[in-house]
């Protein structure tokens, strides 16, 4: 089975705190992806990544930035946790091709005071 | 552009009765569409998807979605409902002539089936 991990299921921190959420997967795959869940307002991609080295923006990039420097690794930073950042964070997988289905890793409830 | 819309953010159904869970879409080729599935406090799981070809795909648990290209709706269905099902399901869709990795979400729309 494919299995992605994040390395914490809950998270606080405090405001203007740097912030690091990694994500792994086993399953050799290209693609790697972050989105934040919030009530309401669904799955909204904050950045991705096709290649080692290799991101780009998604819909909400702004007041986070993302490193990749290993195909297993993908990992997202809050250079200065703000309160609006509280959520929930996802963390995906998929091969290279626009029809593959993204595993899901179980997700980070960050929550920034 | 792309976007979903799942038009109602909750669905209520008695065990045993057929469910539907609609979805509509717009992008500016053709889709690849997908259903996804998140149960409390985890995160979501891959439940069937619309490549091309048969209009009506069959995926995990007994879901089924039937690919109605003339209304742009993309419907997840199931004969029989269970108790198990109650859950958040999610429908995506992506241009096939656009980036890869882009796909967009609706906002969910939350199942509850009651014994």
């Amino acid at each position: 089975d494919v299995k992605v991990t994040q390395s914490s299921r809950y998270l606080v921190k405090r405001t203007g705190e740097k912030v690091f959420l990694e994500c792994v997967q086993d399953m050799d795959h290209e693609n790697m992806f972050w989105y934040r869940q919030d009530p309401g307002l669904g799955l909204r991609l904050i950045y991705f990544s096709y290649d080692v080295k290799m991101k780009e923006k998604g819909d909400i990039p702004e007041g986070y930035s993302v490193s990749r420097e290993k195909k297993e690794r993908f990992s997202l930073i809050l250079e200065s946790a703000s309160t609006n950042q509280t959520s929930m964070y996802l963390c995906a997988s998929s091969f290279v091709g626009s029809y593959n289905e993204q595993f899901f890793g179980p997700g980070t409830r960050l929550t920034v005071l | 552009a792309q976007s979903v819309a799942q038009p109602e953010d909750q669905v209520n159904v008695a065990e045993g009765n057929p469910l539907t869970v609609k979805c509509t879409y717009s992008v500016s080729g053709n889709p690849y569409l997908f259903w996804y599935v998140q149960y409390p406090n985890r995160g979501l799981q891959f439940l069937l998807k619309y490549i091309t070809g048969d209009n009506l795909v069959k995926g995990s648990y007994g879901f089924e979605a039937e690919f109605n290209k003339s209304q742009t709706s993309f419907h997840l269905k199931k004969p029989s409902a269970l108790v198990s099902d109650s859950a958040l399901y999610f429908c995506a869709v992506r241009d096939q002539g656009t980036n890869a990795g882009k796909s967009t979400f609706g906002d969910g729309t939350t199942l509850t089936v009651k014994p």
